[in-house]
């Protein structure tokens, strides 16, 4: 069974980066099958997709936020990462990392395993 | 704003039908990406409900079905169950701009 678990500061100051780290466990990153992604979602709110990256390193980023976000990922920890800069307020959410099942016939996919969140808040 | 749309709430009695609709456009749904559901319960992750439009993952009950038709998907839940109260995101795939993983704004259904 394939787990996911998101850690990180839980409070960052504004105009800082934030930074998640989503270790996974029960399953290999490197698996061709599959993209790594992380989406939010604030309090009382829908999902925003962030951004997504397949163990080769490609990456591909939510244009509303792809000017402050950089995703990473660690194929010898099983891991990857999200980087914030210039946080505000508005940035404050529930971060997820989760798995995409690729669907190769058009490169999209679904959500199929999902981590438990992590809330960032951002405040002085 | 949600790139795909769906109605903010919906209710029903037990063992009632519901269905939640979801709305998208040319560069997504129209574009014959698949529609995906997820069900979030109060305080927890989203889990998936159906995947590929109407395909179940081992362990959801056949309660819950999924359809999609030119620009829109539908979830329908049958026997409606107090467990059932929850939000429900559908997901797509969005062409433009890339390409990007969209969701609708969610849903909030109650079990009356």
């Amino acid at each position: 069974q394939v787990q996911l678990q998101e850690s990180g500061p839980g409070l960052v100051k504004p105009s800082q980066t934030l930074s998640l780290t989503c270790t996974v466990s029960g399953g290999s990153i490197s698996s061709g099958t599959y993209y790594w992604s992380w989406i939010r979602q604030p309090a009382g709110k829908g999902l925003e997709w962030i951004g997504r990256i397949y163990s080769s390193g490609s990456t591909n980023y939510n244009p509303s936020l792809k000017s402050r976000v950089t995703i990473s990922v660690d194929t010898s920890k099983n891991q990857f990462s999200l980087k914030l800069s210039s946080v505000t307020a508005a940035d404050t959410a529930v971060y997820y990392c989760a798995r995409i099942a690729i669907r190769y016939y058009d490169s999209s996919g679904y959500f199929d395993y999902w981590g438990q969140g992590t809330l960032v808040t951002v405040s002085s | 704003q949600s790139v795909l749309t769906q109605p903010p709430s919906v209710s029903g009695a037990p063992g009632q039908r519901v269905t939640i609709s979801c709305t998208g456009s040319s560069s997504n749904i129209g574009s014959n990406y698949d529609v995906h559901w997820y069900q979030q319960l109060p305080g927890t992750a989203p889990k998936l409900l159906i995947y590929g439009n109407s395909n179940r993952p081992s362990g959801v009950p056949d309660r819950f079905s999924g359809s999609k038709s030119g620009t829109s998907a539908s979830l329908a839940i049958t026997g409606l169950q107090a467990e059932d109260e929850a939000d429900y995101y559908c997901q797509s795939y969005d062409s433009s701009l890339s390409g990007s993983w969209v969701f609708g704004g969610g849903t909030k259904l109650t079990v009356l």
